[in-house]
């Protein structure tokens, strides 16, 4: 079961926060983020481990409640280069695939 | 950097042909994935392969098959493509660690008409 993203959209100006979330309904072993520019690749940002391990963009950062099954990537001081759809994939046991989100769109201002 | 190559950026195909979609990584990664990507729905995986002949269905395999040969190549095969099947497809690797995150290729859009 795909997880749920919200919000599905939203439009920043520069300079201003957001905050991206992801919920499971089953328990996970990881939480993946990727942004995907239009007409571009998603590429890789985060990657979260059940225990706390994290590793990825050192100008971006994301939370993992295992208990909850939930994901919140925060996005400080946003430049217009934040802009895109953001995906959350889930893996439910290690060397599992991931099941993407929905993706939320972001759109950054001047 | 891992480059992972997909033959096409765009193919129009007419109701009923085979199709074959072509994806390429030069990094040695154990694992390949195809994805459909469609507005609203997000990614859906179609198949995986952990190995060289190994493959496992995602959530959407219906009308559609892989083939891994070689390592570094993992092939779907759209069997009689149907105008359902128009969408953005993408391929994607992976290492087979707990970092493992997905190196996704540039995606090919298919139109069947």
């Amino acid at each position: 079961q795909q997880p749920v993203q919200s919000p599905q959209a939203v439009i920043l100006r520069e300079g201003e926060d957001a905050v991206i979330n992801c919920s499971s309904s089953k328990a996970l072993y990881s939480v993946h983020w990727y942004r995907q520019k239009h007409g571009e690749a998603p590429v890789f940002l985060m990657i979260l481990l059940k225990g706390g391990e994290q590793k990825g963009h050192d100008k971006i950062s994301a939370s993992f409640n295992e208990k909850k099954q939930q994901s919140s990537l925060y996005l400080t001081a946003s430049q217009l280069s934040y802009s895109g759809t953001y995906f959350c994939g889930t893996e439910g046991n290690a060397g599992n695939m991931l099941t993407f989100g929905g993706g939320t769109r972001l759109m950054v201002k001047p | 950097d891992v480059k992972v190559t997909q033959s096409s950026r765009y193919l129009v195909k007419r109701t009923g042909e085979k199709v074959f979609l072509e994806c390429v990584q030069d990094m040695d990664h154990e694992n390949m994935f195809w994805y459909r990507q469609d507005p609203g729905l997000g990614l859906r995986l179609i198949y995986f392969s952990y190995d060289v002949k190994m493959k496992e269905k995602g959530d959407i395999p219906e009308g559609y098959s892989v083939s891994r040969e070689k390592k570094e190549r993992f092939s779907l095969i759209l069997e009689s493509a149907s105008t359902n099947q128009t969408s953005m497809y993408l391929c994607a690797s992976s290492l087979v660690t707990k970092w493992g995150g997905y190196t996704f290729g540039s995606g090919t859009r298919l139109t069947v008409v």
